[in-house]
């Protein structure tokens, strides 16, 4: 069964630092594009991230750039978003999504994990 | 930054009946092999989203061939031909032309 796990979410303090994992499995992770979209409460999806199979091509929503470091471990089968300096807006339900072809696409979608920045 | 904006921002529809949704994007989104790089989403209550058309017109696997959509450049639209209870939910456009990537606000479809 082709299928994504986020972990990681937790409740943390304005200005510290998580990580979520993504892991994947029922597929070739490596041959894929992966984006993190998250959703605040009550809110819309907004996209955060996107990194390439290889790892060398990566974007950010603007909001979170020089804070927010996307990678990917291939051989793990693992997506990771490592977030620091949170701020109380950064509070959302995150997913990661497969991508199929270009940067959207987004096929399969994980349950999501939440984090909640609270001072 | 591509803003993208879709209305209505609600939508009630007898079951049975049709439903449209529109997205406009700030830029076309036509890419210069020929593709929109734009996508219809679904997030049902309590669950993750779907991805319901792919490149502004292809459905995806297992979607039902009810919904469809059509546009290309800044104008786009997603259509159910009959809509089913199954249907609730909120529906989301996005770009994928340029990051970073945007979605719409939503629309929330519900059945009166």
């Amino acid at each position: 069964e082709v299928q994504l796990v986020e972990s990681g979410g937790n409740l943390v303090q304005t200005g510290g630092s998580l990580r979520l994992s993504c892991t994947a499995s029922g597929f070739t992770f490596r041959t894929y594009e992966m984006n993190w979209v998250r959703q605040a409460p009550g809110k819309g999806l907004e996209w955060v991230s996107y990194i390439n199979s290889g790892g060398n091509t990566i974007y950010y929503t603007d909001s979170v750039k020089g804070r927010f470091t996307i990678s990917r471990d291939n051989a793990k089968n693992s997506l990771y978003l490592q977030m620091n300096s949170l701020r109380a807006e950064d509070t959302a339900v995150y997913y990661c999504a497969r991508v199929k072809d270009y940067g959207g696409r987004m096929d399969v979608w994980g349950k999501g994990t939440t984090v909640t920045v609270s001072s | 930054e591509i803003v993208m904006t879709q209305s209505p921002p609600s939508l009630p529809v007898t079951p049975g009946e049709p439903a449209s949704i529109s997205c406009r994007s700030s830029q076309s989104l036509l890419h210069n092999n020929g593709f929109n790089y734009f996508d219809w989403y679904l997030q049902k209550p309590g669950q993750s989203p779907q991805l319901l058309i792919y490149l502004g017109s292809n459905r995806a696997s297992g979607v039902p061939d009810r919904f469809s959509g059509s546009g290309s450049g800044t104008d786009f639209t997603l259509k159910i031909n009959r809509v089913e209870a199954e249907d609730v939910g909120v529906y989301y456009c996005m770009q994928a032309l340029q990051a970073p990537y945007t979605f719409g606000q939503g629309t929330k479809l519900e059945i009166k």
